[in-house]
């Protein structure tokens, strides 16, 4: 059964500071892995989905990597600010979810 | 503007009554999911269903039930059964099911008390 873990399970940073958001993922047979965004009591919003054969998608100040041997993603905020404070939840394709990294952007 | 619809965002219900939760999108998509999110915990599959009368149990479906009689609409129904539904519930779709290249497109959510 495929364990998706996200670490750290929260973070705190100040504002235009750089950070990695990590995903780690038990099965590498996957077809796709998708970044979301949840602002609290809403729904999730989709940040990028990177598919098996890509190693990397970027969105303006987004970049995502997959790398499937080593069972990992990474979500790189750059130059954060407040309005990226949110929870930020990784996705396989198998519709497992981690549980999540909540992020505080500090002005 | 296409996407999917939750009603209502906030219910609440006496333990020992069925409720179901409704879920509608005019995206055109094949797929359609329910999610179940506790605090503090990622989302957890109840059910999904690929095309319309066809259906698959997730990983948490015992206490829950759904329909897809149409492709725009896939209500959930939580029973007196579920023994602990008091929950965040999540709709989603996708253009194509499961392991195709279909991003998630998620509703806003039906915030559920049982008490």
């Amino acid at each position: 059964k495929q364990e998706v873990t996200q670490i750290p399970a929260a973070l705190s940073v100040p504002e235009g500071e750089n950070l990695v958001l990590n995903c780690s993922f038990t099965d590498s047979a996957i077809y796709n892995l998708q970044w979301f965004r949840q602002d609290p009591g809403k729904g999730l919003t989709s940040l990028l989905l990177i598919q098996s054969s890509q190693r990397e998608q970027t969105s303006g100040r987004l970049n995502a990597s997959l790398d499937k041997s080593s069972g990992r993603s990474t979500l790189y905020i750059a130059a954060s600010q407040p309005g990226d404070s949110a929870t930020y939840l990784c996705a396989l394709n198998d519709m497992r979810f981690g549980a999540g990294t909540r992020l505080t952007v500090k002005p | 503007d296409g996407g999917i619809t939750q009603s209502p965002k906030y219910l609440f219900r006496k333990e020992g009554q069925n409720v179901t939760l409704s879920c509608e999108q005019n995206l055109n998509h094949d797929a359609m999911y329910w999610y179940r999110q506790d605090p503090g915990q990622g989302l957890r599959l109840i059910y999904y269903s690929q095309i319309v009368n066809d259906f698959q149990k997730g990983d948490i479906a015992e206490g829950y039930s759904v329909s897809r009689e149409k492709k725009e609409s896939f209500p959930l129904t939580v029973t007196s059964a579920q023994k602990n539904p008091t929950a965040f519930y999540l709709c989603a779709s996708s253009l194509q099911g499961l392991a195709y290249l279909s991003p998630l497109h998620f509703g806003n959510g039906t915030r559920l008390t049982v008490t």
